[in-house]
């Protein structure tokens, strides 16, 4: 197994330009989310989903919109990307094994720089 | 709002000593803990979970929960330097409380000095 696949691993964007983030997961698992991580601030959720055409927002939604239309592939998109949204990207899914009390398996991550 | 606290450090610990990391957390019916593992540029990696009062023991790895004191902490025996890396304490939604995910602490930076 794969497990969670995230693409591409490094990004460089103008500002206003738009990129999609994918994520994909090999473990069947339901539920998939999207976190962002700066610099001595912890992993903030972005978007989450629970399954195939469910999803919910995080914390920090702004700027991002999400699709599940497969229950491997979550995709993240940026459409005006802004310097504020230079940030390592990590997707990570579970599954209902535990229900709300499984652990999170990440991907590798896309490391993103606005400018 | 949920929240989860560590000491962002660094913590220094000699080779072969016990490191000893701690986290608090604001949500007092969480039922779920877990603590991962980051190198610099690298993904976490879960090394614990623990959802039940007392410690859990894997390997060199101790997990301790105390739900009454909302804290969790892990310890390292015979800490190496392979075990340099920041953990990241993380908390589970409480029951009921959804699927988003679970709430991460900004994590304690660890230095094992040979």
């Amino acid at each position: 197994n794969a497990g969670v696949t995230q693409t591409p691993k490094f990004r460089i964007l103008k500002i206003g330009q738009s990129m999609t983030l994918q994520c994909t997961q090999d473990m069947n698992h339901n539920y998939m989310y999207w976190y962002r991580q700066d610099p001595g601030m912890g992993l903030k959720l972005i978007y989450y989903s629970v399954g195939a055409g469910i999803t919910d927002k995080g914390e920090v939604p702004n700027g991002y919109n999400v699709s599940r239309s497969t229950t491997e592939d979550f995709p993240l998109r940026l459409e005006l990307a802004a310097p504020s949204q230079t940030s390592v990207y990590f997707c990570a899914s579970r599954s209902m094994a535990r229900g709300h009390n499984s652990p999170l398996h990440f991907g590798n991550g896309t490391r993103l720089t606005v400018t | 709002q949920k929240e989860v606290e560590q000491n962002s450090g660094p913590l220094s610990v000699p080779e072969g000593a016990i490191a000893s990391l701690n986290c608090t957390y604001s949500d007092r019916v969480s039922q779920s803990f877990f603590w991962y593992r980051q190198y610099s540029g690298k993904s976490p990696e879960l090394i614990m979970s623990i959802y039940s009062n007392g410690d859990k023991e894997d390997g060199r790895f101790t997990a301790q929960l105390n739900k009454a004191s909302q804290y969790v902490s892990l310890l390292i025996r015979d800490s190496q330097p392979s075990d340099s890396a920041t953990y990241l304490c993380a908390v589970g939604p409480p029951p009921g409380g959804g699927a988003d995910g679970l709430t991460f602490g900004k994590g304690t930076h660890l230095i094992i000095q040979p």
